[in-house]
């Protein structure tokens, strides 16, 4: 049963235009969202996060909303580079269970010049 | 500092041998976690760490064995390897609470013929 959903595979954008990533959690005890990028063979670096008691956490070009009643967040990349293009997966941390971490599946984004 | 290094970087194995993954941090983090990471299913916690000596199941345990006998070190085993856990396998580590980011290692990819 997959709590942490990320329904798109892939997204393609433009560079210089806003990439927007989606998604959906099931559990509402999740208390605590992460975003990782990870390029291909190298482990996942972390990007930003968002509490729950929060609706929005920005850091530069990047920008977390969370949607707590509709149990939806989304990263906002703008403008987007090439060198954004990775896969982003999303994750969420449920209080006092050592840190664990439930990813989602993951979106590439590829970001064309 | 190195961070969070993974011995070894590839390996192939046949079905029934065993092996050990070997996960080492120098940043004197409490945390410690394994991953492993399979096409369209994000990445998936087997067993973590919260400190030296304890260990505790993750989401796909089954299989695999860790210690934990140093506090730097987090050992992956598989007793008697089967073509199911063919995969990247990744270690991480966080050392300032749960809430924190986990730092990843670069991973180990592992095929079991």
């Amino acid at each position: 049963d997959q709590q942490v959903k990320q329904n798109s595979p892939s997204l393609s954008v433009q560079e210089g235009r806003i990439s927007i990533l989606n998604c959906d959690y099931t559990n509402s005890m999740f208390d605590y969202f992460l975003w990782y990028k990870k390029y291909p063979a190298e482990g996942p670096t972390f990007l930003i996060s968002i509490s729950s008691i929060k609706d929005k956490n920005e850091d530069g070009r990047f920008t977390v909303f969370l949607n707590k009643s509709a149990k939806h967040l989304s990263l906002h990349i703008v403008p987007s580079q090439p060198g954004d293009s990775a896969v982003y997966f999303c994750a969420s941390i449920l209080y006092n269970q050592g840190g664990k971490l439930i990813f989602g599946q993951g979106t590439e984004l590829s970001v064309k010049p | 500092n190195a961070g969070v290094t993974q011995t070894p970087k590839f390996r192939v194995l046949k079905t029934g041998q065993s092996m050990t993954l070997l996960c080492a941090q120098d940043m004197n983090h409490e945390y410690m976690y394994w991953y492993r990471q399979d096409p369209g299913m994000g990445l998936r916690l087997i067993h973590y760490s919260v400190g030296e000596g304890t260990t505790a199941k993750g989401e796909v345990p089954d299989g695999y064995n860790v210690s934990r006998l140093k506090k730097q070190n987090f050992l992956l085993g598989l007793e008697s390897a089967a073509p199911s856990q063919t995969s990247v396998y990744f270690c991480a580590s966080n050392g300032n609470g749960p809430y924190n980011e986990q730092f990843f290692g670069p991973g180990t990819r592992l095929t079991v013929l």
